[in-house]
């Protein structure tokens, strides 16, 4: 199975300032198709994960343009330029590449 | 709005079995695949298992493999999943959510639905 490890588990942030977590893999992520397959949700207090960055650096339909995703194989990043305070959740990154899919710990972004 | 609802969860004993439903509404059920995740009280997410568009293809993880049976009726618009030989660590908020796909596998899981609990305790 692949494994995903983030870090950090925990981020303080102060609205405004930047953010950045690291999701690393225990195996390349790339497919065949040149595609990685690594997806961002956030999972806001009391509500149900949304996909927020799919294919390591695409925006979900509705994300606003602070979040930002980056990487390639085994190393990827979630990035927030100016953090508001609708950001507060626990994020998780998610490879789809083979079954078991897979995700990270989750990383709790608190204000 | 496009939305997945998921529904049948409660409370079981140990040892029992329970049937999850998904359903879907607002879109073209047939042409996405559909994943079941689970997440246990206080704990992070766990995907369990995956079912093609057709329905031909299943998936699961390791956790339930063997237990858990994951089906879908396109003409329902309806995703199931049949979980026996529950236990108490099988006890967890369970998720469907629909998955976005190029060459038939998914690469995301785009609409989630709020979720069914499910409790298993003596």
């Amino acid at each position: 199975d692949i494994v995903m490890t983030q870090s950090p588990l925990s981020l303080p942030v102060t609205p405004g300032e930047p953010a950045s977590i690291s999701c690393r893999s225990s195996q390349s992520l790339l497919h065949s198709n040149e595609y990685n397959y690594l997806d961002w949700y956030l999972q806001k207090p009391g509500q149900s994960p949304q996909l927020l960055i799919y294919l390591v650096s695409n925006r979900a339909s509705g994300v606003p343009d602070r979040f930002s995703g980056s990487g390639s194989g085994t190393d990827f990043t979630l990035n927030i330029s100016r953090v508001e305070a609708e950001d507060v959740g626990i994020y998780y990154c998610m490879q789809v590449l083979q079954t078991p899919f897979t995700f990270g710990q989750g990383t709790n972004l608190e204000i | 709005q496009v939305q997945v609802v998921e529904s049948g969860g409660g409370l079981v004993k140990p040892g029992g079995s329970l049937r999850l439903s998904c359903a879907a509404s607002r879109f073209t059920f047939s042409d996405y695949c559909t994943s079941w995740i689970r997440q246990a009280p206080g704990k992070g997410l766990e995907w369990l298992s995956y079912i093609s568009s057709s329905g031909t293809s299943m998936y699961y993880g390791d956790s339930v493999k063997g237990r858990f049976t994951i089906s879908r009726d396109n003409a329902e618009n309806s995703v199931y999943l049949q979980m026996n030989s529950l236990s108490v660590e099988d006890t967890a908020v369970y998720y469907c959510a629909r998955g976005v796909m190029i060459a038939g596998s998914p690469y995301a899981f785009d609409v989630w639905g709020h979720g069914t609990m499910v409790i298993v305790s003596s």
